[in-house]
C-alpha cells in the first residue's frame, strides 16, 4: 500500500517568510511524528500527535512553529517568521497506537532551505 | 527527559568484519527498543526491534541485545557488507508509550 507522503519535497523561502509542511500518513495509523533533522545530524523530536489526544508538543523549539492534525489523518507543519537555522530536513512518521506495532514509518522528507 | 547516547559515532569496518553499536539510555519505563538505518539522502527505516521481555533477537545478520538492568541495548551486524554502510540510530520510547527518542546516530563505513 502507499507510504508516508510529503509536501512539498523541497522548500526554498526567504528569511521572515512563513512555509507550510504537509504529511499524508499511511492509512489507518492514529499516530503521527513531526522530526527535524539537520545536516549530518540526528533526527530532533517536534511534535506528536495520538488519536485523539492532545498532542504532544514538548519538542517545539519556539513559538515560530506549530502543527495541526486534521481529521486525525493530514497533518501540517507551520513555521512562521523563518530564520536560516531553521533550514532541515523535516521528516514525518507515522505508526499504529497499539502498543505492541510502534514501528514508525518515515516519509521522504521536506527539505527546507531559507535564504 | 530521557537521555539517549550511543557509541561509536563512527565505525569503520573492513567487509566481512564484524560491527557492534551500544545504545544506552535513562528512562526506566522504556519498554521498546528498535534500530533504524538511513541509507545517504534516504529516509530512516527500521531494521530490528526488541521488547524488554526478551534478551536477544536475531534477523540474518544483525542482531540486538538488551540489558535492561544496566539500560543499554546493541546492534550486532556479522559478515559486514558495503551495502551495510549507512547511519544507524537507535530509538527507546519514553515511558513506556509509543513516542520515540533517537539517538545522534552511528556512522558506519564498510570497506571492500
Amino acid at each position: 500500500g502507499a507510504g508516508v507522503s510529503q509536501s512539498p519535497s523541497n522548500k526554498v523561502t526567504e528569511k521572515g517568510k512563513d512555509v507550510e509542511l504537509r504529511c499524508d500518513p499511511i492509512s489507518g495509523h492514529t499516530a503521527l511524528y513531526w522530526y527535524r533533522q539537520s545536516l549530518g545530524q540526528g533526527l530532533e523530536f517536534l511534535i506528536y500527535f495520538q488519536g485523539n489526544s492532545a498532542p504532544d508538543k514538548s519538542g517545539l523549539p519556539s513559538d515560530r512553529f506549530s502543527a495541526e492534525r486534521t481529521g486525525g489523518s493530514v497533518s501540517t507543519l507551520t513555521i512562521q517568521r523563518t530564520q536560516q537555522e531553521d533550514s532541515a530536513v523535516y521528516l514525518c512518521a507515522s505508526s499504529f497506537q497499539r502498543g505492541d506495532q510502534e514501528t514508525q514509518y518515515f516519509g521522504p522528507g521536506t527539505r527546507l532551505l531559507v535564504l | 527527559g530521557e537521555n539517549v547516547e550511543q557509541h561509536p559515532s563512527t565505525l569503520s569496518v573492513q567487509e566481512g568484519d564484524s560491527a557492534v553499536i551500544k545504545c544506552t539510555y535513562s528512562d526506566s519505563a522504556s519498554n521498546y527498543f528498535p534500530w533504524y538505518k538511513q541509507e545517504l539522502g534516504k529516509r530512516p527505516q527500521l531494521i530490528i526491534d526488541i521488547r524488554s521481555n526478551v534478551g536477544e533477537k536475531k534477523d540474518q545478520r544483525i542482531a540486538v541485545t538488551l540489558n535492561k538492568t544496566a539500560k543499554h541495548f546493541s546492534l550486532h551486524i556479522t559478515e559486514t557488507q558495503p551495502e551495510d554502510s549507512a547511519v544507524y540510530f537507535c530509538a527507546p520510547n519514553v515511558g513506556g508509550y509509543n513516542k520515540l527518542i533517537f539517538g545522534a546516530g552511528t556512522r558506519l563505513a564498510v570497506h571492500p
